[in-house]
């Protein structure tokens, strides 16, 4: 069955300390995977798309990763606006749709 | 430019009774697909549409159906609501397959 395991569930961190959240995957083929910033009251915004292992994007303080079981999203230096809920999708290369299956997202918060 | 927009931004019905929530894409995306996403956990696919065809479909009852018109917006319709079918209902876009999904901030959907 595919799957999508995010971790941590939540994690507060102090302004400039930097962090990784992870997200284990088990799917039947990758097509690709995303990762997406939600925050209160909005859907979710898209920051990255990765397609093979060993691929990585950047964007301002945000790093992904991908390896053949896991992403990382590494968050350098951290500012207080980057607090939000961080989701993690994957796209199944089983399928004919464009379905994504969702973790259950890391809740991020920055302390100034 | 325009992203995704849905409406109306919330909903109260009670239950047995039907909702249709709204969606239109980015301009010059063809794909449109339907997320649940209930408080606290990460979106669950609905339904895609590509070019008016139904592509996909997630578990859900058959309560749950979808269309898409000839400017590639589409509608969400849901009967017999139940308690359970409170939660945000997110619309998402796409150019085609394996492109990332553009999201709208959705309906946010209770029932009493």
């Amino acid at each position: 069955e595919d799957q999508v395991t995010q971790s941590p569930e939540a994690l507060r961190l102090q302004e400039g300390e930097s962090s990784s959240l992870n997200c284990s995957y088990t799917v039947s083929g990758l097509r690709g995977l995303f990762w997406y910033r939600q925050d209160p009251g909005k859907g979710p915004e898209f920051l990255f798309t990765l397609y093979s292992a060993g691929e990585e994007k950047e964007k301002e303080r945000l790093k992904a990763t991908l390896t053949k079981k896991e992403s990382f999203l590494h968050i350098t230096a951290p500012k207080p606006e980057d607090s939000a809920t961080y989701l993690c999708a994957v796209q199944p290369g089983s399928s004919n749709t464009g379905k994504l299956i969702f973790g259950q997202g890391t809740t991020l918060q920055v302390k100034p | 430019d325009a992203g995704v927009t849905q409406s109306p931004t919330h909903l109260i019905k009670t239950r047995g009774q039907q909702v249709t929530l709204r969606c239109s894409p980015i301009s010059g995306h063809k794909s449109v697909s339907w997320y649940q996403q209930v408080l606290g956990q990460g979106p669950q696919f609905i339904f895609q549409y590509y070019e008016k065809e139904e592509r996909g479909r997630g578990n859900f009852p058959d309560r749950f159906s979808a269309r898409q018109f000839p400017n590639y917006s589409s509608e969400l319709n849901v009967n017999a609501l139940l308690l359970g079918d409170s939660a945000l209902y997110l619309c998402a876009s796409s150019d085609r397959g394996n492109q990332p999904q553009h999201f709208g901030d959705g309906t946010r959907l209770s029932i009493l």
